[in-house]
């Protein structure tokens, strides 16, 4: 099945410090979602892309849909303490009787004020 | 702001019981989902739910589980005998179009 790999597995940052992920996949999705999870809650969402090469920002974070359609990044800029959490991609693909949305494997956000 | 809400917010249950989590999708969504993450894990696709049927289900998802819309609000995920390995959070998420919501989770403990 589908797998979604996301890079690094955890970070561990100064509060202030710029931070950068990656989601990989072997197939393409037709939506790109980013979410985040604190611990012993539901993903939020945090950003949403709709089609190749879009580029998206939400505040302090940026997100962009790949070209090749396999691949999305997330950006967060000047980190605080409250930006802890992981961080889930998330790949929505369509198409006649498929409605399958796949998260990927997380980063961990640790941030040291 | 419409929310996905999830109940109870834990279940506790002997090995071997059935258990029913329930979900109350946002209401002009269209589209629903149920996933488990077991702690410290992945958040991993057990089914999704489109027209009052499955659309596609995991591996995860065997003849022990169903789910059911049994009216215009609800949405159940059953689990017909528990296993000890059963034990996780379950997320019930919605989508009207592209953006998908979860709910807050239950955390399911079979002990």
């Amino acid at each position: 099945g589908q797998q979604l790999n996301q890079s690094p597995q955890s970070m561990f940052i100064q509060e202030g410090e710029d931070v950068s992920m990656n989601c990989t996949s072997s197939s393409i999705f037709n939506t790109w979602l980013w979410y985040k999870q604190d611990p012993g809650e539901g993903p939020v969402l945090l950003i949403a892309l709709y089609k190749a090469g879009e580029l998206t920002s939400n505040g302090r974070l940026t997100a962009q849909f790949g070209i090749t359609r396999k691949d999305s990044f997330l950006n967060i800029s000047a980190s605080i303490p409250s930006d802890v959490g992981i961080y889930f991609c998330a790949g929505l693909l369509l198409g006649g009787a498929t409605n399958k949305l796949i998260f990927g494997t997380g980063t961990l956000l640790a941030v040291q004020p | 702001e419409p929310e996905v809400t999830q109940t109870p917010s834990h279940q506790v249950t002997q090995m071997g019981q059935e258990v029913i989590l329930r979900c109350v999708p946002i209401s002009n969504h269209l589209y629903f989902y149920w996933y488990r993450q077991i702690l410290g894990q992945k958040v991993e696709f057990l089914v999704s739910f489109y027209n009052n049927e499955i659309s596609e289900k995991s591996e995860i998802f065997d003849d022990q589980f169903s789910v059911e819309r049994p009216d215009g609000s609800n949405f159940t995920l059953k689990i017909r005998s528990t296993k000890l390995e059963d034990s996780a959070m379950y997320f019930c998420a919605s989508r009207f179009d592209t953006e998908a919501f979860f709910g807050q989770g239950t955390r399911l403990t079979v002990v």
